[in-house]
């Protein structure tokens, strides 16, 4: 998964505490977005952004905010979070029109 | 809205013996078929996309992909399993004309788990 950076890979949060999610990709894409993948429910859309300065809401935005100032990163805020919001986060980018490249994950517990 | 159904949650196979994993989807519209692979603890990794053409693709690592439209199906195959395949394969669908990884995004499939025996 070259070109699509996500930090940090493992995280434990207590529950109301905030933390951000970086990615950043290096391929000049114009499209990224955020998904989680809980056990059992394949990869499901949080938030994604067709260029700096554009964010949209995908299926489960609740609990997260996000912001695109560059074209190359797109970190994801939880404010607040709390144990639902265990799960593993992937980044993705892609050029417009063309195939997906995702991020190596990043694994976040609330407890 | 679009849906993707992977109907095998578990998959056991013998090395050396063949796979097909199915994947079907529901778009009011051309899709754009994906199929990707993770293993434990990895992100995700294409094998292989149809955007349009030739309805039998083929991808990395041996495997290959055949749209069907009359049956809304997209499923992989491979001729002959290696242990090193045993991995989570997922199957999504994009809305067409697709726009990559924002605007529309992709909706998957909940996956399919291959196992190989020895």
């Amino acid at each position: 998964n070259a070109g699509v950076t996500q930090t940090p890979k493992f995280q434990v949060l207590k529950t109301g505490q905030s933390m951000t999610l970086q990615c950043a990709q290096d391929m000049n894409h114009e499209y990224m977005s955020w998904y989680r993948q809980d056990p059992g429910m394949g990869l499901r859309l949080i938030h994604y952004s067709v260029g700096a300065g554009i964010t949209d809401q995908g299926e489960v935005p609740n609990g997260y905010n996000v912001s695109r100032s560059t074209t190359e990163d797109f970190p994801l805020r939880l404010l607040s979070a709390a144990p639902s919001q265990t799960s593993v986060y992937f980044c993705a980018s892609s050029p417009q029109g063309n195939t997906i490249y995702f991020g190596e994950g990043s694994w976040l517990t609330v407890v | 809205a679009q849906s993707v159904t992977q109907p095998d949650i578990h998959i056991t196979v013998s090395e050396g013996a063949s796979l097909e994993l199915r994947c079907n989807y529901s778009y009011g519209a051309t899709p754009y078929l994906f199929w990707y692979v993770q293993s434990p603890g990895q992100g995700l990794q294409l094998l292989l996309k149809y955007f349009s053409g030739d309805t039998l693709v083929q991808g990395i690592k041996g495997f290959e992909a055949e749209f069907k439209r009359s049956q809304s199906s997209f499923n992989l195959r491979k001729p002959s399993v290696h242990w090193s395949d045993a991995a989570e394969y997922f199957c999504a669908v994009g809305a067409a004309p697709y726009s990559g990884g924002g605007a529309d995004g992709l909706t998957f499939g909940k996956g399919t788990h291959l196992i190989i025996q020895p």
